[in-house]
């Protein structure tokens, strides 16, 4: 069975700062694709980041970057520039294929960021 | 595109009442999924749509759950009975079936309180 792990519940980080937000993961699986998505009180969860098992360089998209670690099974989230609107909670998650090509998602128990001034 | 859209976004229920949730994904994405998510935890998959056909279903759904995709489009969620334990906040997504990295594009929610 697929996990995920975040191990910090909540961080802080002031404005114009980077941060990084820890990921663990543990599968069997040999092919594998982890996701970070953001999710503000509104409640809908919003894509970031995707890194495949077999990608050679970390993924970036914008300020978001993926700090993968194979060996490490760690898929640490960094943003740079933190802006007040990155407050939201973060969950990290890892596809598992389903019956006919389709994608079941695990999610770890996610870490609420809240950036200050 | 107009999103994934969920409603009602919030419903308030006594125990023992059936209750419905409505999803409308995103036109062409032809896979469709339910997750629930609980107070302080990430969403769980419940189950997944290919079209019309209902291909996965994870043992979190219990026999008084019941989803439905009739025509391919819009999906529906019903929980009959409801119990207390019910109270989450049920997550819509969906997905292009010729997607890259299987990014599920996912609605705001229904939340359901049940009292």
């Amino acid at each position: 069975a697929q996990k995920i792990t975040q191990t910090q519940p909540g961080m802080f980080v002031q404005e114009k700062e980077a941060v990084t937000l820890d990921c663990t993961y543990d599968t069997s699986d040999p092919s594998y694709g982890l996701f970070w998505y953001k999710q503000p009180s509104s409640g809908e969860m919003i894509f970031l980041i995707y890194q495949g098992s077999y990608d050679q360089q970390n993924a970036t998209e914008g300020r978001y970057s993926l700090n993968f670690q194979k060996a490490r099974k760690s898929a640490n989230l960094v943003i740079s520039a933190s802006q007040l609107g990155d407050s939201a909670m973060y969950f990290c998650a890892m596809r598992e294929e389903l019956t006919g090509g389709g994608n079941k998602l695990t999610f770890g128990t996610g870490t609420q960021l809240k950036v200050e001034l | 595109d107009t999103g994934v859209s969920q409603n009602p976004r919030h419903k308030i229920t006594k125990r023992g009442q059936n209750v419905t949730f409505r999803c409308d994904p995103i036109s062409e994405h032809n896979r469709l999924y339910w997750y629930r998510q609980t107070l302080g935890q990430g969403p769980e998959f419940l189950t997944y749509f290919q079209n019309e056909a209902q291909l996965e279903k994870s043992r979190l759904l219990s026999d008084r759950f019941s989803a439905e995709r009739p025509k391919g489009s819009f999906s529906t969620l019903e929980i009959q009975r409801t119990e207390q334990g019910d109270s989450a906040m049920y997550l819509c997504a969906s997905e292009k079936r010729q997607g890259d990295t299987g990014e599920l594009f996912f609605g705001e929610g229904s939340r359901l309180t049940v009292l």
